[in-house]
Formats: structure tokens, sequence, C-alpha cells
């Protein structure tokens, strides 16, 4: 069954520590976006991406990064995680113009 | 002015009423329209898609879309507890790039 999986789905970590967050898809969907959301507010977009090659920052400011080397692959990096990084990331990716399927996402906190 | 405002709520229905969820977008060039139900802790589902004026009825929810207007809303018959939850809108940016804009979400409130 075609789905979109991210991992982990829970994660706390020491301030300052490197870590990446998965997301991978089956859809083979060209556009994949990175979501940011505190509990019960707004989702902020991150970073998106519209295909190999292609990322492009998002509406939020954030210090993490993202890479697209295969299609199917979006992971997100923090090089060196703060407790203002505590929240849940959540992932999605579209194909054509009817809407996103979002993963399971990942909540992260930094203590 | 956000480009796409929804009424954050609560909105309290009693079992079994209808729940009207309404969205205003500023893009009059926005083609595609999307409603999303997110549980607490959870991920957003698509739990409607409508690209046209008028009602698109899908089980007991039903889409209304008047472009004219500006304006998306979703209603609910026959509310369930288990319908509790926060619903956004999501409108697609006019550039035709698969973007989506949401809303703050509004939510709903179902009592037994």
């Amino acid at each position: 069954e075609a789905d979109i999986y991210q991992t982990p789905r829970y994660l706390v970590i020491g301030t300052g520590k490197k870590i990446t967050l998965e997301c991978s898809q089956t859809m083979g969907h060209d556009k994949m976006y990175w979501y940011q959301q505190d509990p019960g507010m707004e989702l902020h977009l991150i970073h998106y991406s519209y295909g190999v090659n292609s990322t492009e920052k998002g509406d939020l400011s954030s210090e993490s990064t993202v890479s697209r080397i295969r299609t199917e692959h979006f992971p997100l990096t923090l090089e060196s995680a703060r407790p203002s990084h505590t929240s849940q990331y959540l992932c999605a990716s579209t194909g054509a113009n009817y809407g996103y399927t979002f993963g399971s996402g990942t909540r992260l906190t930094v203590v | 002015q956000k480009e796409v405002e929804q009424n954050s709520g609560p909105l309290s229905v009693p079992e079994g009423a209808i729940a009207s969820l309404n969205c205003t977008y500023s893009d009059r060039g926005s083609q595609s329209f999307f409603w999303y139900r997110q549980y607490s802790g959870k991920s957003p589902e698509l739990i409607m898609s409508i690209y046209s004026n008028g009602d698109k009825e899908d089980g007991r929810f039903t889409a209304q879309l008047n472009k004219a207007s500006q304006y998306v809303s979703l209603l609910i018959r026959d509310s369930q507890p288990s319908d509790s939850a926060t619903y956004l809108c999501a409108v697609s940016a006019s550039s035709n790039t698969g973007k989506l804009i949401f809303g703050q979400g509004t939510t709903l409130q179902v009592k037994p």
C-alpha cells in the first residue's frame, strides 16, 4: 500500500546533539513538505521540495536543513538541537493538485 | 489579513446535530480546496476536496464552495462524539505548485 513514513515517531534528545528526522514516501510524488506544529497551534511550513535536488525554505524560519537526493526520501536535519526545537514535525507529499498526504509525524523533545 | 481564515472555536454542537465549519481565503486564483481533520496529537487526514462551485457530498460530510465570495465550508450531518477534532481548511496557491495554504483550524466538540 502506498504511503508516507516518518521515523522516529518520538525522540527525546539532549541539547547540542545532531538529529535527522526521516521521511519516505512510496507514491512517486514529486512534491514534499515539512511542517512544524506545536500542540494546539497552526501548521507552519518550514521546507519544501518540488523534486530531486530542489529544496526551498518555507514561511517559518527554521534552523533545520533538508535534502532531496532521491524522489522518495526527504530527510530533515538539525545540526545542534535546542529546547526551542521541541515540537511536532510533519512530513507531507503530493503528486498533483489533489491535496497532501501526511506522515504520522515525529514528536521531538530536546532536553 | 491571513490568506486562509477560520474561526478557531471551539464550536460545540450536541450529538446528532449539524456542525457547520467556515473558511474564507484571499487568493482569487486558488483552484483547489481541501478539508483536513486532525485529532489531538495526530497528523492531519484529508476528508474532503472540492474544485468547483457548489456542493460536494461524501457520506455525512458536505463541502460547499463559492469562489465569488471566496468562501468554503464543511457541513457534518448527524455529528458524533468521534467527530470531535480540529478541522483545517486548506487552499491551493494560485501558482499551481501544489502548495497548500492552511487555516489555523476550527476545534469542534460534539457533546453526547
